[in-house]
């Protein structure tokens, strides 16, 4: 298993709510990427972080937005959730650009 | 957004069968190609990063090889095992940050 975490690993919540789930990257990564996979299909981009700044970002509207703290630990925040939004949430933390990518199990958002 | 192909979408084999899955991608603004192993219940796992065309790698009884100029990847696995049953992900690299995924290769390896 890799040393990236998240939590929570399953949630719940309801249309319009907002929602904040959380990455801590292996250590010594100072990259994060965000990841939705619906399903069906491959993981989908959302955004990287380097070094608390985002650097890049995928086809996600605003409400999609991110934090990433001094120990490169990460946060997503998805406001005024939308049914569709129902997804699996994986975070990967990587050392450089085209080194590899070490995933955490996600997390499983389901909106009601 | 780029178009990963990823095919076949599943398979089944016989333990001890080898086989082989293709990845393509637009061949344009390449900058690396990832493969990752995905297991029911566990993270993604990196098998390789390709970045030169022509490229190979191997890991075990897995390897991969890499054609940036046509635009694709073939993965091949001798002598399959159970413990070889999983979804199959490759992912174009077109910037410093950015993987698009292919909807994967669904290996099941029948004892």
């Amino acid at each position: 298993e890799t040393g990236v975490t998240q939590s929570p690993t399953h949630l719940i919540k309801t249309r319009g709510q907002q929602v904040t789930l959380r990455c801590s990257s292996q250590s010594g990564h100072n990259t994060v990427s965000w990841y939705q996979q619906a399903l069906g299909q491959g993981p989908q981009f959302i955004f990287q972080y380097y070094r608390e700044e985002e650097n890049g970002r995928g086809n996600f509207p605003p409400r999609f937005s991110g934090l990433q703290f001094p120990n490169y630990s990460s946060e997503l925040n998805v406001n005024a959730l939308e049914l569709d939004d129902s997804a699996l949430y994986l975070c990967a933390s990587s050392l450089a650009a085209n080194t590899e990518a070490f995933f955490g199990q996600g997390t499983r958002l389901t909106v009601v | 957004i780029l178009n990963v192909e990823q095919s076949p979408q599943s398979l089944h084999v016989q333990e001890g069968d080898s086989t082989n899955f293709t990845c393509s991608f637009p061949s344009s603004n390449f900058y690396a190609l990832h493969w990752y192993r995905w297991e029911t219940a566990k993270s993604p796992e990196a098998l390789f990063v390709m970045t030169l065309n022509g490229d190979e790698k191997k890991k075990g009884r897995i390897s991969a090889t890499l054609n940036t100029k046509e635009g694709y990847s073939y993965l091949y696995i001798k002598g399959s095992q159970p413990e070889d049953s999983a979804t199959y992900l490759c992912a174009p690299q077109t910037g410093a940050n950015n993987l698009f995924f292919g909807t994967g290769t669904r290996l099941t390896v029948i004892p």
